[in-house]
């Protein structure tokens, strides 16, 4: 089935360092979700992003989506152990319908 | 108010044998995902349900599987004679169909020996 790409697949950062990931698509999107699923755990929704070039914080997190709407980055500011999961992005289909990326797997060292 | 359930939380099952999963939505959510998460990968999709328009149903890997939506509330995955590449977490959504944020179910974990 479809999948939309994520980079990186792996990352492993000291506590306290930043950490980004990115996820790119072949088409202009509508708007683009983020998840986040810890160990163990189900995916999360974490935000939703609809307007070209917007730029959306949560606390040490901060969303953006491209100028041209096929793109979009996650990025961490200060990792704390908390942070540790898989962050997914997902983008629309059909209808209502949601297509998850690759996932970005964050393991944060203290 | 009450997130979405699924049962059992986890099912061994013989190659060769039939299952079925359970998904009970948010009540009022007229939206329904079924994922396939393999160890360590992304989700793939299976099948979803809108309303009471045709299930899209282009994400199910094969003829085994199938997938019902009665009286537009509770889902049930079946699978049919199993095969030990089905074993993974099988997880549920649910979305209004206007915020068509997705919440998700603690997913059954499937194991098939």
């Amino acid at each position: 089935g479809q999948q939309v790409m994520q980079i990186p697949q792996y990352q492993h950062v000291q506590e306290g360092e930043d950490f980004t990931t990115y996820c790119n698509s072949s088409t202009t999107l509508s708007n683009i979700q983020w998840y986040k699923q810890r160990p163990g755990g189900h995916p999360v929704f974490l935000i939703q992003l609809v307007k070209s070039g917007e730029v959306k914080k949560q606390k040490r997190l901060t969303f953006q989506f491209g100028e041209a709407k096929k793109n979009s980055s996650l990025h961490i500011t200060a990792t704390q152990t908390t942070d540790v999961g898989t962050y997914f992005c997902a983008e629309p289909n059909t209808g209502n319908q949601f297509y998850f990326g690759t996932g970005t797997s964050l393991t944060v060292i203290p | 108010g009450a997130g979405v359930s699924q049962s059992p939380s986890n099912k061994v099952t013989e190659k060769g044998k039939d299952v079925e999963l359970r998904c009970d939505p948010i009540s009022g959510h007229t939206a329904l995902y079924w994922y396939r998460q393999s160890l360590g990968q992304g989700l793939e999709f299976l099948i979803y349900f809108q309303g009471n328009s045709a299930p899209d149903k282009s994400g199910l890997p094969s003829d085994r599987f199938s997938a019902e939506r009665t009286g537009g509330s509770v889902s049930t995955l079946t699978i049919q004679r199993t095969q030990q590449e089905d074993s993974a977490v099988y997880l549920c959504a649910s979305s209004d169909l206007l915020a068509s944020v997705q919440f998700f179910g603690p997913g059954t974990r499937l194991t098939v020996l």
